[in-house]
């Protein structure tokens, strides 16, 4: 079992829609949690991190968390075509001196004009 | 543009050869990490510094690669003897000493091994 499972996708919303993004951890003390964009060639970079359970928001974006069933999502309200990219989630492990981020393999979004 | 730099942006090598990259983080961030992705999958952690001090390194860092910070400021990546398989983006992260400790990630350099 992968340590943090995303479905790969492809995804693929109309334009003013709501992405959804799931995203299951295995490590049931991590403390924190990431979500990035990665476009094509491109290196990550942060949407968002969320660390208490429920939810939050920042604009387009609201990042879910429930740690008791180990499940993190992010919506993307308003879905815009500049938002087709891959969406990398990512945890940090309860332990250990290095605050290393384990990622999923990625959701590949396409937001249909 | 996160303030993370690295460089070269691209690099294309002949199997057997030795390459470095460099990362130069932002300034006030005390943590640096190494990171390699391949193609459809998340990036992996090679390497952690904290200031100047090689923290921990994953098992995924085999004998032929070495990292640097030896100022706790820019580091170096190398490979020696690359091999095929090396292919990849090796991705420099840096964070500072918040509670947060979120992760900002530069540009990336490209490997080719051929």
């Amino acid at each position: 079992q992968k340590e943090v499972e995303q479905n790969s996708g492809p995804l693929s919303v109309p334009e003013g829609a709501i992405a959804s993004l799931n995203c299951t951890y295995s490590d049931r003390g991590s403390q924190s949690f990431f979500w990035y964009r990665q476009y094509s060639g491109k290196s990550p970079e942060l949407i968002m991190f969320i660390y208490s359970n429920g939810d939050k928001e920042d604009g387009r974006f609201t990042a879910q968390l429930n740690k008791a069933s180990q499940y993190v999502s992010l919506l993307i309200r308003d879905s815009q075509p500049s938002d087709s990219a891959t969406y990398l989630c990512a945890v940090n492990p309860s332990s250990g001196s290095a605050r290393q981020l384990t990622f999923g393999s990625g959701t590949q979004l396409t937001v249909l004009p | 543009d996160t303030g993370v730099s690295q460089n070269p942006r691209h690099k294309i090598t002949k199997r057997g050869q030795n390459v470095t990259f460099r990362c130069d983080p932002i300034s006030e961030h005390n943590r640096l990490y190494w990171y390699r992705q391949t193609l459809g999958q998340g990036p992996e952690f090679l390497t952690y510094f904290q200031n100047e001090a090689q923290l921990e390194k994953s098992r995924l860092l085999s004998d032929r690669f070495s990292a640097e910070r030896p100022k706790g400021s820019f580091s170096t990546l190398e490979i020696q003897r690359t091999e095929q398989g090396d292919s990849a983006m090796y991705l420099c992260a840096t964070s500072d000493r918040g509670s947060t400790d979120t992760q900002y990630f530069g540009p990336g350099t490209r490997l080719t091994v051929l």
